[in-house]
């Protein structure tokens, strides 16, 4: 099994909708994030949180909102999607701890298209 | 301000060497880290470097420059299955990583 999950890997939906896509992880890291990738452009943070009680917003979290439901869960909603939110988005977990270089370790990726 | 550039695409030939440059600016500097996209795919860790030099892993190595803002990955014996995009990244004084574009290495027979 995969130590970091997301569901759903596809999802198509409509304008308007309510999305969410859920990340849970078996690393027992502290430190999640959501990204999105779109052709031709880097990834694109979205939100981050260091523990369960932390909550940040990434360089692109318009449009997005998060919740951290425990150290292994962390779910990014869509609470009215729109066409340009179309990307694939992937959630990722690091542990900054002695020793340890901040290393990603990423999901397997959501693929969203909005229609 | 922050920015980073790497080549959109490079082409390269099965068993030979390719070196795929990235260029950075930041005021301040935790590391940079290289890593391979298969099309579709999450990326994967290949390196990672905080200081100046070159670190080697097998066919892959990768060479930091902190006073010039220059990484590059090198591979070696390019095989097929070498085909990816790869990302370079750099850690800012947050702790944030910011991600390059990547490159799209294409390997030809």
């Amino acid at each position: 099994d995969a130590d970091v999950t997301q569901t759903p890997r596809n999802r198509i939906t409509k304008t308007g909708k309510r999305i969410m896509l859920e990340c849970s992880q078996t690393k027992g890291h502290d430190r999640m994030y959501w990204y999105r990738q779109d052709p031709g452009l880097g990834l694109r943070l979205i939100y981050y949180s260091f523990d369960v009680k932390d909550i940040n917003k990434g360089e692109i979290s318009d449009g997005y909102s998060v919740s951290r439901q425990a150290q292994a869960k962390f779910s990014l909603s869509l609470e009215s999607a729109i066409p340009n939110q179309t990307a694939l988005y992937f959630c990722a977990t690091s542990d900054l701890g002695q020793g340890d270089t901040g290393e990603l370790f990423f999901g397997e990726g959501s693929r969203l298209t909005v229609l | 301000g922050q920015n980073i550039d790497q080549p959109t695409e490079m082409t390269a030939t099965e068993g030979a060497i390719v070196q795929i440059n990235c260029t950075y600016q930041t005021s301040g500097f935790n590391g940079l880290f290289w890593y391979q996209q298969h099309a579709g795919e999450a990326p994967t860790f290949l390196s990672y470097n905080v200081l100046d030099g070159l670190e080697e892993k097998g066919r892959f190595s990768s060479f930091l420059s902190r006073s010039k803002g220059y990484s590059y990955l090198l591979l070696k014996e390019l095989q097929m299955k070498d085909s990816a995009s790869y990302l370079c990244a750099f850690m800012d004084s947050n702790y944030q990583l910011i991600w390059g574009a990547g490159t799209k290495l294409i390997i030809k027979p």
